[in-house]
């Protein structure tokens, strides 16, 4: 099973909202990754956890603030966003170990986020 | 920097007929993965195939075959008897893995849209 499962499928917000994005995995993976895709171009990398500690913040704005509460889990909380962070927010986890199919990650379906 | 070039913007086959994608890639690293990621128009990034660079043989996976060459850092993809569910972006991927250089960042080349004509 090779499943990452992301909720909301949609998301519409104001800029003065808040909210979450949230990210699934049951594969034992201890690597997971945010990143944000513009139509026709490929994701760009915003944020790395291994071992539920943050690897790399790819100089990302701090609206954006990233969560791990646990291996399994990964949260993306959203406030004053910008209309230009509309996009495809991508999850995406791996096992975190070296070497081998271990560095194979899979991604969700995505949320795909409207700002207003 | 390591980089990921895809010189391909769009490609189109017939049904049943092969086609090869290309990927070239730059990296100092002697140890590394590459990967094929298919897109389609429901936006699911999805896994084709892989290959790591410590292995010789050409990764293969059904339909789908690679021409990995190291020395000249090329990566294609090949599909044999193309599907119209085949039509897609197509992405290249590179990455040290979690514990190299770059510490599991994915490096995307730009795409190849892939339209399968019936």
């Amino acid at each position: 099973d090779t499943e990452v499962t992301q909720t909301p499928k949609h998301l519409v917000m104001g800029m003065t909202n808040k909210k979450s994005l949230k990210c699934e995995q049951h594969m034992g993976h201890r690597a997971m990754y945010w990143y944000k895709q513009k139509a026709k171009k490929p994701p760009e990398l915003m944020f790395v956890y291994s071992y539920e500690k943050l690897s790399i913040n790819e100089s990302v704005p701090s609206r954006f603030s990233p969560e791990c509460p646990n291996s399994s889990l990964l949260n993306l909380h959203l406030h004053a966003l910008q209309p230009e962070d509309s996009a495809l927010y991508l999850c995406a986890s791996s096992q975190g170990f070296a070497s081998g199919e271990q560095e194979t990650q899979y991604f969700g379906p995505g949320t795909r986020l409207l700002v207003l | 920097a390591q980089t990921v070039t895809q010189s391909q913007p769009e490609m189109s086959v017939q049904e049943a007929e092969t086609v090869t994608l290309s990927c070239t890639y730059d990296t100092s690293e002697s140890n590394y993965y590459l990967f094929w990621y298919k897109q389609p128009p429901s936006r699911q990034m999805i896994l084709v195939i892989r290959q790591e660079a410590y292995k010789q043989q050409n990764a293969t996976e059904n339909r789908f075959s690679v021409n990995f060459q190291k020395a000249a850092k090329s990566f294609s993809l090949k599909i044999s008897d193309s599907q119209l569910g085949d039509t897609a972006m197509y992405f290249c991927a590179f990455t040290n893995g979690i514990y190299g250089g770059s510490q599991g960042n994915l490096i995307f080349g730009k795409g190849t849209k892939l339209s399968v004509k019936p």
